[in-house]
C-alpha cells in the first residue's frame, strides 16, 4: 500500500532564517505530488504541484520554492521566511491528475 | 477569486440527527467534487466523491449530492456522531484538465456534534 512521509510535524523558526520541508511517498512510482498551505481561518491553498522529476509548477508568487530531486522526493524551501509564511503546510501525491489526493499529516509552521 | 465556497464557517448538530455540508462552486469546468474531513494537526483525509455524471453518491452515512445547474453539492452524514466533530473541505477538479492540476479547496466547515 501507498504511503507519505512528511517532517519535521512542527517548526518554529525565526524571520530570515531558510526553510526545509521534506516529503515522501512510499508503495508507488511517478506520482504527482503537491505542497499546499493551510493558514489561519483560510482553506487550502495549492502552493506547488510536480508531474515527474525536476517538473515544478508554481500556483501563487511567494518567497517559497519546490524542488523534486527524485521520483518520490519533493521538497519545500526558503531563503528566508516572512511571517506570513507562518500555517500548515501539506504534503500530498495522486496517482491520476486532478483527482483524488492523499494528504500527509502536515507541518505547523511558526515564524516569529 | 474563490471558486469554491463554503460559507458556513461552522455548524453545530445534535447527536443522532442530519447534519448537512453546502458547498458552491463557479468555475463550470469542475466535473469532479470531493469531500475531505480533518481534524486538528493532522491532514485531511479523503471521505467521499461524485463525478458529473452522476447526482448522488453514497457510502455508508455518507452522502453526496449534486445539482450542477445550481454549481452546489451538499455532504449529508446521517446519524450524526461525536467522532464526525472535525473540518470539513469540498473540493473540486476539472479532470479534463481546463485549470491547475491540483484539487481547488473551499474554506472549510467545522462541524460540531453536540451529545
Amino acid at each position: 500500500s501507498q504511503t507519505i512521509h512528511q517532517w519535521p510535524a512542527t517548526l518554529v523558526q525565526p524571520v530570515g532564517s531558510p526553510l526545509s520541508l521534506e516529503c515522501t511517498v512510499e508503495g508507488t512510482s511517478n506520482p504527482n505530488l503537491y505542497w499546499y498551505r493551510q493558514a489561519a481561518g483560510r482553506g487550502l491553498q495549492l502552493l506547488f504541484y510536480s508531474v515527474g522529476i525536476g517538473q515544478i509548477s508554481s500556483e501563487v508568487p511567494q518567497n517559497l520554492s519546490a524542488s523534486r530531486p527524485q521520483d518520490r522526493q519533493f521538497i519545500l524551501s526558503s531563503k528566508k521566511l516572512l511571517l506570513s509564511d507562518s500555517g500548515f503546510y501539506l504534503c500530498a501525491w495522486s496517482a491520476i491528475r486532478g483527482e483524488k489526493l492523499f494528504f500527509g499529516s502536515g507541518t505547523q509552521l511558526s515564524v516569529l | 477569486d474563490q471558486q469554491v465556497k463554503q460559507n458556513s464557517p461552522s455548524l453545530s448538530v445534535q447527536e443522532g440527527r442530519i447534519s448537512i455540508l453546502n458547498c458552491d462552486y463557479t468555475n463550470s469546468m469542475f466535473d469532479y467534487f470531493l469531500w475531505y474531513k480533518k481534524y486538528p494537526a493532522e491532514g485531511p483525509t479523503f471521505l467521499i466523491s461524485i463525478s458529473s455524471i452522476k447526482d448522488k453518491n453514497e457510502d455508508g452515512r455518507f452522502t453526496v449530492f449534486l445539482n450542477k445547474s445550481a454549481k452546489h453539492l451538499s455532504l449529508h452524514i446521517v446519524p450524526s456522531q461525536p467522532g464526525d466533530s472535525a473540518v470539513y473541505f469540498c473540493a473540486a477538479s476539472p479532470t479534463s484538465g481546463g485549470g491547475a492540476d491540483g484539487l481547488t479547496f473551499g474554506k472549510g466547515t467545522h462541524l460540531i456534534i453536540q451529545p
